[in-house]
């Protein structure tokens, strides 16, 4: 099983920051991950595909890196409604989950 | 508008039976997997496996094969998740969501169910 790690556990950033949340891979997937971000009593909602591309309807402030066992999100300009959870999932052998990054507000 | 949408909350108790469902519209049903996805406070998100709806074959992670079945009725657009003797572990939200890619072996969720949340406990 690929075993996705988040750090940090929990950011805390200010509005109007930058927010930086870490995945890594146990081992090579290529770029195939996601990025969710899922608020209190709300499903996950995607904001990521193939490490790098905006779903539907995501702003622009998100944007993702990275590749092979190394990713990262980044939120340029924090806006109220972004502080939430964050869990990144690998889909390039089946699926697993990071443990989340909670964003909370400094 | 495309949409998953899945049945309310349970409570049940230990050894009982229990179906729960995910029904979609909005777009053609039969050409996306549709995933089972657990969250627990302990253990985060958990991908339980896949079905497709267009012939109900059905994958599981080696972590839930044999105690959960899949299943599906596509003249309603429904997948169906269902236990044959809960534990008070299977206590959990449980998410439906849609495979984006239609021809990919593996891709992300694009569309997600509001999800259900089944307590079990005596």
């Amino acid at each position: 099983e690929i075993v996705m790690t988040q750090s940090p556990a929990t950011l805390s950033v200010s509005p109007g920051e930058r927010a930086t949340l870490s995945c890594r891979a146990s081992q090579n997937i290529r770029g195939d991950l996601a990025w969710y971000q899922q608020k209190p009593g709300q499903a996950p909602r995607l904001l990521i595909y193939g490490a790098t591309t905006r779903a539907t309807g995501v702003p622009a402030r998100f944007s993702g890196s990275g590749s092979a066992t190394e990713f990262t999100l980044t939120i340029s300009s924090l806006q109220s409604e972004d502080f939430a959870v964050y869990y990144c999932q690998q889909y390039f052998n089946w699926y697993t989950f990071g443990q989340g990054t909670k964003l909370e507000i400094k | 508008e495309v949409q998953l949408v899945q049945s309310g909350a349970e409570v049940k108790k230990p050894g009982e039976s229990l179906r729960i469902s995910c029904q979609g519209s909005g777009y053609n049903f039969a050409k996306y997997w549709i995933n089972w996805v657990r969250q627990t406070p302990g253990k985060g998100l958990e991908w339980m496996g896949k079905i497709d709806p267009a012939d109900s074959y059905s994958t599981y992670s080696p972590s839930f094969q044999g105690h959960v079945t899949m299943s599906g009725d596509q003249s309603i657009s429904t997948i169906y998740l269902q236990w044959s003797s809960l534990e008070a572990s299977d206590t959990a939200v449980y998410y439906c969501a849609r495979r984006r890619a239609v021809a990919a072996p593996f891709d992300a969720f694009d569309i997600w169910g509001q999800g259900t949340m089944v307590t079990v406990s005596s």
